[in-house]
């Protein structure tokens, strides 16, 4: 099973909402990710958590929050929200270590932030 | 600083008419280069991973090579259900994924 789940599919929130997008897999993997991507662009990296640690943070705005509360669930807490955050969010898995090993992504959160 | 070049942006190819993708890359300690492919409004989709110069893998009419400055994904007699956007990563000594820009193939009848 190479299946990673996300919800919700879409969200739409206000800039002084507060929200969460929750992330699942169940392949064992030990590094999770969270990604931004913009229409007709790559993926952007955010957050890397190895053994549920925090290991990179791209300097992404504290209004954005990660957390991993155990090796299968990685949740992104949103709070007071641009409309330029408006994007698909993914979630991503891997097995940890040196960079050798594919990720294997979910099928995103579309994010309006009105 | 890690960077790959996707070529051409775009494609369109008959039913059946094969071609290649270009990924050109610089990358300090190739750790992995990988070959995704993402349809509009989905997560990129895992197709192939190469690790060292010479090295390639097959899926169906998929083939992927690579040497030590560049990976192509050859596609063989396309289909209709083969139109996606094609993206190439790579990863270094940084351990981060780094994406090309991609490449948006659309198959025609």
């Amino acid at each position: 099973d190479t299946e990673v789940t996300q919800t919700p599919k879409h969200l739409v929130m206000g800039m002084t909402n507060k929200k969460s997008l929750k992330c699942e897999q169940h392949m064992g993997h030990r590094a999770m990710y969270w990604y931004k991507q913009k229409a007709k662009k790559p993926p952007e990296l955010m957050f890397v958590y190895s053994y549920e640690k925090l290991s990179i943070n791209e300097s992404v705005p504290s209004r954005f929050s990660p957390e991993c509360p155990n090796s299968s669930l990685l949740n992104l807490h949103l709070h007071a929200l641009q409309p330029e955050d408006s994007a698909l969010y993914l979630c991503a898995s891997s097995h940890p270590g040196q960079g050798g090993y594919e990720q294997y992504f979910g099928p995103g959160t579309r994010l309006t932030v009105t | 600083e890690d960077q790959v070049t996707q070529s051409p942006e775009a494609l369109r190819l008959q039913e059946g008419e094969s071609s290649s993708l270009n990924c050109s890359y610089t990358v300090s300690g190739l750790r992995g280069l990988f070959w995704y492919r993402q349809d509009p409004g989905k997560g990129p989709e895992f197709l192939f991973t190469l690790y060292s110069a010479g090295e390639e893998k097959e899926k169906e009419r998929l083939k992927a090579t690579l040497t030590k400055k560049e990976s192509f994904l050859h596609i063989t007699a396309p289909k209709p259900e083969d139109s996606a956007t094609y993206l190439c990563a790579v990863t270094g000594t940084a351990s981060k994924l780094t994406f090309g820009t991609g490449t948006r193939l659309q198959v025609t009848l």
